[in-house]
């Protein structure tokens, strides 16, 4: 059974160092042709897909995001990690993380975690 | 970026109406893949590669479309259909269209 599950700070002021982790099981990201990626929502809008990670460390970002975001996984390959810099208010969102592979559909996702950035 | 345009935005169907959903892509691409999101609820895969059903999805749904126009099709409204969906490409980094709200009339 495939499942994620996405942690993060729930509150963090304006210029801070956004840290999310993403956690999951019944797959293994050593797997070839195995990816994770991140993905938000703000509040009634759509999707934005942020940056992932495949089994082999290649890691792929949002160009127009790139400058502010690192994307990680652990050495046990359970775990991805995602930073982004310099946060402000326009990065308020619900942040996802979601399993995939290098035909780019997202076949399981984390239930999401909400982030606000506010002073 | 490949911008994708969804189209309408918002809709209301009948139960037993036939409802189609459309997708337009600012480049031609090779697949259109779609999501279901329930309110408070994660996107779930829905139909991917323009045309296959995940897992669990009623065969009253179908995808179709190539180049840079797509269309998710409901063959007969019901109750439960009621969601946003989202068209998403990935033939450059993944992009998402602003979704189409389909309402129970």
């Amino acid at each position: 059974q495939v499942t994620l599950k996405e942690s993060g700070p729930g509150m963090l002021q304006p210029s801070k160092t956004l840290s999310l982790t993403c956690s999951f099981s019944g797959f293994s990201l050593s797997t070839s042709g195995m990816v994770v990626s991140w993905i938000r929502q703000p509040s009634g809008k759509s999707l934005e897909w942020l940056a992932a990670i495949d089994w082999d460390g290649d890691k792929y970002y949002n160009p127009s995001l790139k400058s502010r975001l690192t994307v990680s996984k652990d050495t046990s390959n359970t775990q991805v990690f995602l930073k982004i810099t310099s946060v402000d208010t326009a990065d308020t969102a619900t942040y996802y993380c979601a399993r995939h592979n290098y035909g780019w559909y997202f076949d399981f996702w984390g239930p999401g975690t909400m982030v606000t950035v506010s002073s | 970026e490949i911008v994708l345009t969804q189209s309408p935005t918002t809709m209301a169907a009948s139960p037993g109406e036939k409802v189609t959903l459309t997708c337009r892509a600012s480049s031609s691409v090779s697949y259109m893949h779609w999501y279901q999101q329930r309110s408070g609820a994660s996107p779930k895969l829905w139909i991917y590669e323009t045309s296959k059903l995940a897992s669990g999805v009623p065969n009253r749904f179908s995808g179709s479309g190539s180049g840079t126009s797509y269309s998710l099709t409901i063959n007969s409204m019901e109750t439960e259909d009621a969601a946003t969906y989202y068209c998403q490409q990935g033939s450059s980094y993944p992009t998402f269209g602003a979704g189409t709200k389909l309402e129970l009339k």
